[in-house]
């Protein structure tokens, strides 16, 4: 078990459809990252907050949207769903915004249809 | 251009044996970290193991280790003793720039590993 908690672990949602996933850090972790998982496109990375704040984007699409909370739990949020979004999306999480290691939780699964 | 580059989509070792799988890598930058993650067939992504660019030793965690040649750009990782539940995918990951100035990673197109009994 990496500490990173994920839910829910699978969704399945129609096209056009508005989902939310969540994350929750590992206690301590400051930092969290986004990535999509893919046949077509591997892993990719989405965005990055580090203590409440943005740090960095990566191929994440204006449909998509993220925040961290006070809590430090992050949540993704993706809109006007398409079929070419099913993907699992991973978060995960570190100390710093550089660490030696980032644990990932067990992913979501999501399946457009 | 790939930043990672994993050439062996799928490998099989049989059980006991050692195997290398390939990870070779391309920046600028002087200050990256390598990573290695196990992905098994439940989907779930598995730290195993970490270098830095400043690293003057290999790394080493357990069974695992990383042949870290800096010139040529590779970090391997080697598996010893290959047991039957070291069957996953396996990424090679990099992160650029300095240890406290953001921390993404990119990733390889991963090698599927199937150890044999």
């Amino acid at each position: 078990d990496s500490g990173v908690t994920q839910t829910p672990k699978h969704l399945i949602t129609a096209t056009g459809q508005r989902v939310t996933l969540r994350c929750s850090p590992r206690s301590g972790d400051l930092s969290v990252y986004w990535y999509q998982q893919s046949l077509d496109q591997g892993l990719q990375f989405l965005i990055q907050y580090y203590n409440g704040e943005e740090r960095a984007k990566g191929n994440i699409l204006e449909r998509f949207s993220a925040q961290q909370f006070p809590d430090l739990h992050s949540e993704l949020n993706l809109s006007s769903l398409e079929l070419g979004d099913s993907a699992l999306y991973f978060c995960a999480s570190s100390v710093t915004q550089g660490d030696t290691e980032a644990f990932f939780g067990q992913g979501t699964r999501l399946t457009v249809v | 251009a790939q930043k990672i580059t994993q050439t062996q989509p799928g490998m099989f070792v049989q059980e006991k044996e050692a195997v290398t799988l390939d990870c070779t890598y391309d920046t600028s930058d002087p200050s990256y970290g390598l990573f290695w993650y196990k992905q098994p067939s439940s989907g779930e992504m598995i730290f195993l193991i970490y270098q830095g660019s400043y690293d003057q030793q290999n790394a080493t965690e357990g069974r695992y280790s990383l042949n870290f040649q800096k010139a040529r750009k590779s970090a391997n990782l080697v598996i010893s003793a290959s047991q039957l539940g070291d069957s996953a995918m396996y990424f090679c990951a990099m992160r650029e720039g300095p240890y406290n100035q953001g921390g993404k990673l990119i990733f390889g197109q991963g090698t599927e590993l199937s150890v044999k009994p």
